[in-house]
Order: C-alpha cells, then structure tokens, then sequence
C-alpha cells in the first residue's frame, strides 16, 4: 500500500511571500492531519479533516495559514505571507477512521526555510 | 489543554542493553489514549506502541513495551536488546477526543 506523499519535500522562501504545500494520504483514508514541527519541538497539530470537513482548527494561526480537503482526498496548506518564525517541517499524517486510538500515518514532511 | 513532558532531551545505550524512556503527561480526561511514536533520521515518524488508558496491562510490542501509571501519568517505554536501527528521535504522545499532543521528543543513539 502505497504512503502518505507529500509535496516538495524542501522550500525556500522570502519572507512576506507565499507557499503551498499538498499532501496525498493513504488511499481510503477519511482522517486526514497537518502538523507543524519546528526544529527540537515535537509536532504540533495544525488542523484535521474529516472527509472534506474541518474537525479541529483550533491551533492554525488563521490569520495567514489555509488549508482545505475540497474532494475528501488531497490536501493543501497554505502560507500568506510567510514570517520567520514558519520555517519549520511540516507534516501530513492520515487514519482510517476518527477516533482516538487509531494509528496516524506520516508523511516524509515538507522542509520550509523563510529567509 | 493536555500537555505531554518528555525530560529526557538525548539518551544513549550500547547495543543489546536496554534503555527506558521517560514521558509524563496531564489531562482531566478519563478517557484517553497514549502512543510512542519513532522518527528516524531523515525517515518518515512510525507507531512504536500504543496504550489504552482503560486498559491496566501494560502494551507490548516483541523489543518494546510500557510502563504505564495512570495515577502518576506516566508513561514509560522501555526498549529491550537495543539494536542500531532503533537509533531514532522518539516522540511520546497523548489523544483525547481526537486532539493528538505530542512532547518534545527524546533522541536516542543506540552505541555499537
């Protein structure tokens, strides 16, 4: 069974500009994660989707970060304009199913440096 | 909010010997469930073992298993027969109601 993929895998940027990142998750899979990890810190949640609806959000600085799961499958995270403090590794994870006990399957992450 | 403490920042055991982890955590929850996931150099982050809060026996997996103390929320992973392959960052983490928490990690260097 083919992994969750993400797309790039590194980018550099300027500050103020924008950046999009997609994920693929596994196929079948109705939970889909995106976490940002900056370097020494363990991953912090982003947003969850359920199918192609938001379940949490809570902690996206939603001021200049987007994300959507139009047709229930892929995902993009965006970044409008990007600061410094967003370099960091961000992360796609995907279940089978949203509960609490069910294993998370990431992604390679995609690697961002703001200049 | 939980919170999940990893004290622990690097760790080191010679091959073959066996090496604990440490991990506390704080949730109001009574429900909740508890994972230890590995994340290998420049690898993608895997499930090492996973606890159900509920459950009072402790998780096993072949080399890895727990330690859990629900009333000292703890939850400890001990590695057992170390090998070079489980040279990794390993993160503890905690899910209530679908919100996953993650420490700090703990990177462990397995000596040969």
């Amino acid at each position: 069974e083919a992994g969750v993929a993400q797309s790039p895998r590194y980018k550099i940027i300027e500050k103020r500009q924008s950046v999009a990142f997609w994920c693929n998750p596994i196929s079948g899979h109705a939970t889909l994660y995106w976490y940002q990890q900056i370097l020494g810190q363990g991953p912090k949640l982003l947003i969850q989707f359920q199918n192609n609806g938001v379940v949490d959000d809570s902690q996206l600085p939603k001021d200049r970060f987007s994300a959507e799961r139009l047709k229930g499958v892929d995902s993009t995270l965006k970044i409008q304009p990007a600061k410094l403090e967003d370099s960091a590794v961000y992360l796609c994870a995907s279940s089978p199913l949203l509960e609490s006990y069910n294993e998370q399957f990431f992604g390679p992450g995609t690697r961002l440096t703001v200049l | 909010a939980q919170t999940v403490t990893q004290s622990q920042p690097e760790m080191s055991v010679q091959e073959a010997e066996t090496v604990t982890l440490s991990c506390t955590y704080d949730t109001s929850e009574s429900n909740y469930y508890l994972f230890w996931y590995k994340q290998p150099p420049s690898r993608q982050m895997i499930l090492v073992i996973r606890q159900e809060a509920y459950k009072q026996q402790n998780a096993t997996e072949n080399r890895f298993s727990v330690n859990f103390q629900k009333a000292a929320k703890s939850f400890s992973l001990k590695i057992s027969d170390s090998q070079l392959g489980d040279t990794a960052m390993y993160f503890c983490a905690s899910n209530t109601g679908n919100q996953f928490y993650f420490g700090t990690g703990t990177s462990l260097t397995v000596i040969p």
